[in-house]
């Protein structure tokens, strides 16, 4: 059975610090996405990684991916209030003859303190 | 550009009775899923369409739920009857091809609770 596990599972961090979700998945996948869900909310995509040693950065969220080791990072650098949201990986499986669909990991609740 | 729509946004049932949720996806998109989110976990894929045909629904319980895509535009999911456990938000998400790359849209959800 797929798994896909995130840690931690909540964080609360200060503001100006920098932390590190990590996301670890079962199975062979070379495609690999990060969302973000605000309370309420639907989800946001923030990155796509496509391919072994993918990264992608935006403002003070940076991915990457990493498909020999089945893990994928989210580093938040210097966090502010704003970035406060619960974030998901989430995986598609390659699975020759498959539908291609996307499993989601547990997700990391993010708290930044001012 | 207009994003998934998706209604109603909250419903209150009791158990054992039905219920409905709509969804319209972004125009063009071939591919629509439904997915449920039950509090503190991740998204589960329940459904996903190509156009108007089923290419996945091995974790739909299809004693109680189904979902149409008609006309391969917009897509209904139906709880028949529905038990304590389906209360979730409800999520539909359309992309232009499944996931090969291309970002795939989040509607807003519809957020069940079953008394």
């Amino acid at each position: 059975e797929l798994k896909v596990e995130q840690n931690p599972l909540f964080l609360s961090m200060q503001e100006g610090k920098n932390y590190t979700i990590y996301c670890n998945y079962s199975t062979t996948s070379d495609r690999l996405y990060w969302y973000r869900q605000d309370p309420g909310k639907s989800l946001e995509s923030l990155f796509v990684l496509l391919s072994n040693g993918a990264v992608k950065q935006e403002g003070r969220l940076m991915a990457s991916l990493d498909t020999k080791a089945r893990l994928s990072t989210l580093h938040i650098t210097a966090a502010v209030h704003d970035l406060s949201a619960t974030y998901f990986c989430a995986v598609v499986p390659r699975k020759p003859g498959a539908t291609n669909k996307l499993i989601f990991g547990t997700g990391t609740l993010l708290a930044v303190q001012p | 550009e207009a994003g998934v729509a998706q209604s109603p946004r909250y419903k209150i049932i009791e158990k054992r009775q039905s219920v409905a949720f709509w969804c319209n996806p972004i125009s063009g998109h071939a591919t629509l899923y439904w997915y449920q989110q039950i509090l503190g976990q991740g998204p589960k894929l329940l459904i996903q369409f190509q156009n108007n045909g089923v290419v996945d629904d091995s974790q739909l319980p299809k004693d109680r739920f189904s979902a149409e895509r008609l006309k391969g535009v917009d897509s209904t999911l139906k709880i028949q009857p529905a038990k304590l456990e389906d209360s979730a938000v409800y999520l539909c998400a359309s992309s232009l091809e499944p996931w090969t790359g291309v970002k795939a849209f989040f509607g807003q959800g519809t957020r069940l609770t079953v008394v």
